[in-house]
């Protein structure tokens, strides 16, 4: 079964810090996915990676970054974080092949204060 | 650009009565379309998928799904709703051509499903 995991369920930071969202697959999928859902809103796509050292901006990208420097590890980063990036944070994997799902992990609900 | 559309904010039903959850979509060419569930303070499971074949799918926890190209619809239906099925229900389609960006899914907003004792 497939695995992802994401480092934190809940977080707490305060405005201006950087904060680093750690998520790792057991899966060995060549793509990951950040996701930030809000009510009302869905789920929208912040960066996503089909490669190893490759990344490509979702819709939303501005006041974050990201990182994968394994296949198995992806993180987002929030430069400085602030109040309106208090969210759920979502993350997936999926294989190379189009027609497989993506996979979830339980998510990190972050509060900026 | 992909675009998916679930037309209802909530659906209420009776338990033992059947329920449906509606989805539309807008893709180039054939779509790959899929059904996801969420619990409270969960991340989305996988339901079900509708690549190509019969419009009819069947997925997990007696959910079905039925694919109309002509209506661009893909509507998640179950016989007789339970009190459990109670859940954030999100539909997502996929470009089918594969590369770069086409592995991304679009989401629709999501249907909050409550299934009264």
């Amino acid at each position: 079964d497939v695995k992802v995991t994401q480092s934190s369920r809940y977080l707490v930071k305060r405005t201006g810090e950087k904060v680093f969202l750690e998520c790792v697959q057991d899966m060995d999928h060549e793509n990951m996915f950040w996701y930030r859902q809000d009510p009302g809103l869905g789920l929208r796509l912040i960066y996503f990676s089909y490669d190893v050292k490759m990344k490509e901006k979702g819709d939303i990208p501005e006041g974050y970054s990201v990182s994968r420097e394994k296949k198995e590890r992806f993180s987002l980063i929030l430069e400085s974080a602030s109040t309106n990036q208090t969210s759920m944070y979502l993350c997936a994997s999926s294989s190379d092949r189009t027609n497989q799902p993506q996979h979830f992990g339980d998510g990190t609900r972050l509060s900026i204060l | 650009a992909q675009s998916v559309a679930q037309p209802e904010d909530q659906v209420n039903v009776a338990e033992g009565n059947p329920l449906t959850v509606k989805c539309t979509y807008s893709v180039s060419g054939n779509p790959y379309l899929f059904w996801y569930v969420q619990y409270p303070n969960r991340g989305l499971q996988f339901l079900l998928k509708y690549i190509t074949g019969d419009n009819l799918v069947k997925g997990s926890y007696g959910f079905e799904a039925e694919f109309n190209k002509s209506q661009t619809s893909f509507h998640l239906k179950k016989p007789s709703a339970l009190v459990s099925d109670s859940a954030l229900y999100f539909c997502a389609v996929r470009d089918p051509r594969g590369g770069g960006s086409n592995y991304k899914l679009t989401f629709g907003k999501g249907t909050l499903l409550t299934v009264n004792p």
